[in-house]
């Protein structure tokens, strides 16, 4: 079964503190992307992660991709209460790159 | 370069009652992939067209369909609507190619009564 899995599913951080999100998939895949979505809105594309060792970084996000242990983190650093959102990573398992399985969301929460 | 748009934005239907959702991709994109997002089952690839052809499709029944135009626009639709069919409709689009990164349209809210 094709399955994404992110830890944890809620997350409230105080402001300055540092965390990482957790995603796992189930089968090879050389194809993980970040998204974030704000509550009513669509998604918004973070990250593209294609190949082993990956590392993106963007202001106070960074993601990194091990396809050897099937597994991305997207580390967040000094947060601010803008980075409140719901963040999903998903993984394309296919050949086409159009058909993406998502992972549950981690709903970060930043209080000042 | 404009982004995906889709309308309406938001829709409200009867049980029982089909609806049409649109899709117009980023320019030079030939690729569209629709989702529906419920807080229950989170985020599901429903299908992609490529070239005005079905090229994957998700886990939903048959009340589900689509289609694409020379143009790349695409249209979802949904027949004889369930209350559990109300969710936001995702559209993407994306090149298909490179890093096939996929790009979100507003999305479109559908309430069924």
């Amino acid at each position: 079964e094709l399955k994404v899995e992110q830890n944890p599913l809620f997350l409230s951080m105080q402001e300055g503190k540092n965390y990482t999100i957790y995603c796992n998939y189930s089968t090879t895949s050389d194809r993980l992307y970040w998204y974030r979505q704000d509550p009513g809105k669509s998604l918004e594309s973070l990250f593209v992660l294609l190949s082993n060792g990956a590392v993106k970084q963007e202001g106070r996000l960074m993601a990194s991709l091990d396809t050897k242990a099937r597994l991305s983190t997207l580390h967040i650093t000094a947060a601010v209460h803008d980075l409140s959102a719901t963040y999903f990573c998903a993984v394309d398992f296919g050949t086409s790159g159009s058909r993406l399985t998502f992972g549950e969301g981690t709903q970060l929460t930043v209080n000042p | 370069k404009a982004g995906v748009t889709q309308t309406p934005r938001y829709l409200i239907k009867t049980r029982g009652q089909q609806v049409t959702l649109s899709c117009s991709p980023i320019s030079g994109h030939r690729s569209v992939s629709w989702y529906q997002q419920t807080p229950g089952q989170g985020l599901q690839f429903l299908f992609e067209y490529f070239s005005e052809t079905q090229r994957n499709k998700g886990n939903f029944p048959g009340r589900f369909s689509g289609r694409q135009f020379s143009n790349s626009r695409s249209e979802m639709n949904v027949s004889t609507l369930e209350l559990g069919d109300s969710a936001l409709y995702l559209c993407a689009s994306s090149t298909a190619s490179g890093s096939y990164e996929q790009y979100f349209g507003p999305g479109t809210r559908l309430t069924v009564t």
